[in-house]
């Protein structure tokens, strides 16, 4: 079935560090991908999404590119903020279905001072 | 940031009890769908709705679970008799299509004691 798959469970970095979340996933169709971010106390809230090969999506500094080859759209960013605490979520859309979201198990990022 | 408003944000219930969680969508959004996130931050969805239309619905909401979005009201989700794997952030998205992008409430987390 479709599914997403998310390598780090839990990344902790410092101030000003370059971090990678790498997302893969694996789809029947063709996807749209997303990035969301979740806040202790919230739900999810989107940073961005991506419909095509090659197509980058971007916000608040974060960015990912889809790759159809690599079936990937991993998350980047140059400099991290404490403020970017939280857990990331992938996910995939299939094209022509009834819109319902397949999510990754989510990236814990702590950033410490 | 989301509009989506989800109400009561806890819920607390015994086995057996039924609980019924509300939400709003945003104004203008037709389609709402609704998901469970599991203490190990799994994303299941549940069921969704354009309109007062089900669109698609998996095999335990057509169980014990209950859901109905009519019209000028809140849309709302019913477990009939909860369990306590039922215990779970329960998180209600709404968007102006089924191809466009889902904006989360902050959820009603349930606790079945």
């Amino acid at each position: 079935g479709d599914s997403v798959t998310q390598t780090e469970g839990q990344v902790a970095l410092s101030e000003e560090d370059f971090l990678t979340i790498h997302c893969n996933y694996s789809a029947s169709g063709y996807p749209t991908l997303f990035w969301y971010v979740q806040y202790p106390g919230e739900g999810p809230q989107l940073l961005f999404r991506a419909s095509r090969d090659k197509e980058k999506g971007s916000s608040r500094g974060f960015e990912a590119t889809y790759d159809k080859g690599t079936t990937s759209f991993h998350l980047r960013k140059a400099s991290v903020q404490e403020s970017d605490s939280a857990v990331y979520y992938c996910a995939l859309r299939i094209t022509g279905n009834t819109g319902k979201l397949i999510f990754g198990l989510g990236t814990t990022l702590q950033v410490q001072p | 940031n989301s509009k989506v408003i989800q109400t009561p944000r806890y819920l607390v219930k015994g086995q057996g009890q039924k609980a019924k969680m509300r939400c709003i969508p945003e104004k203008g959004h037709p389609v709402v769908f609704w998901y469970q996130q599991n203490k190990n931050n799994e994303f299941k969805f549940l069921i969704n709705f354009q309109n007062q239309e089900v669109l698609q619905q998996i095999d335990m909401t057509e169980k014990r679970f209950s859901a109905e979005c009519p019209s000028n009201s809140p849309c709302s989700l019913e477990i009939q008799s909860s369990e306590a794997g039922d215990s779970a952030l329960y998180l209600c998205a709404s968007s102006l299509s089924r191809h466009y992008e889902q904006y989360f409430g902050p959820g009603t987390r349930l606790t079945v004691l």
